[in-house]
């Protein structure tokens, strides 16, 4: 079964340094998003990417992130440079549609977690 | 926006009883809506999903959910829990219309006794 995949599994970094997560969406699918869950808290909405461009992004994704789909297969979240407040489980997702389509479900990865020191 | 709200922060139940996890949600119109589940270092899981139609639905492992538009509830069910359920749960709600993100709940954590 497909399945969205995330490298790598834990990140460790010093605080301002620039940090790239990967993931490698579905094949066929057309929307990519970023979650980030700091530990023990709620799942967060980061960004969600499409046609090569950012469709939605929360309040939390500032200047100091991005994201790229330097590829037809990776997907990336870059961090500039990272504050303490940045460790957590990012998670990548993808789906085959907008939500609005028949509320199409949102796959998720395994989850890279970024430890900041 | 779409917001979800879970109640509950911890639960904790014996093995074979019954499980009913609270999930309520915010939204204008009909949303989507979903039930997760995590497992320690684990990613998230779906569990089952609420688009239209049958207003309960099956998921994987023997749950169930209902959705109830008049209570704004989605709540998660199984009749027999097993030792292997004890894991984080997460609600979670899509907007019909509009934005493409989905909105989570603060979580579950199911705690099952021997």
């Amino acid at each position: 079964e497909p399945e969205v995949t995330q490298t790598p599994s834990h990140q460790v970094t010093q605080m301002g340094q620039e940090v790239i997560l990967r993931c490698v969406p579905i094949s066929n699918h057309l929307y990519f998003y970023w979650y980030r869950q700091i530990l023990g808290q709620k799942v967060e909405f980061l960004v969600s990417f499409y046609n090569n461009e950012i469709s939605e992004k929360s309040e939390i994704f500032d200047d100091q992130f991005s994201v790229e789909r330097p590829d037809g297969s990776n997907f990336t979240l870059k961090i500039r440079s990272t504050k303490l407040e940045d460790s957590a489980m990012y998670f990548c997702a993808s789906s085959v549609e907008h939500m609005g389509q028949g509320g199409n479900e949102q796959f998720f990865g395994p989850g890279t977690r970024l430890t900041v020191l | 926006a779409q917001s979800v709200t879970q109640p509950d922060i911890h639960i904790t139940v014996s093995e074979g009883a019954s499980l009913e996890l609270r999930c309520n949600y915010s939204y204008g119109a009909t949303p989507y809506l979903f039930w997760y589940v995590q497992s320690p270092g684990q990613g998230l899981q779906l569990l089952l999903k609420y688009f239209s139609g049958d207003t309960l639905v099956q998921g994987i492992k023997g749950f169930e959910a209902e959705f109830k538009r008049s209570q704004s509830s989605f709540n998660l069910r199984k009749p027999s829990v097993h030792w292997s359920d004890a894991a984080e749960y997460f609600c979670a709600v899509g907007a019909q219309y509009g934005n493409n993100d989905m909105r989570f709940g603060a979580g579950t954590r199911l705690t099952v006794k021997p």
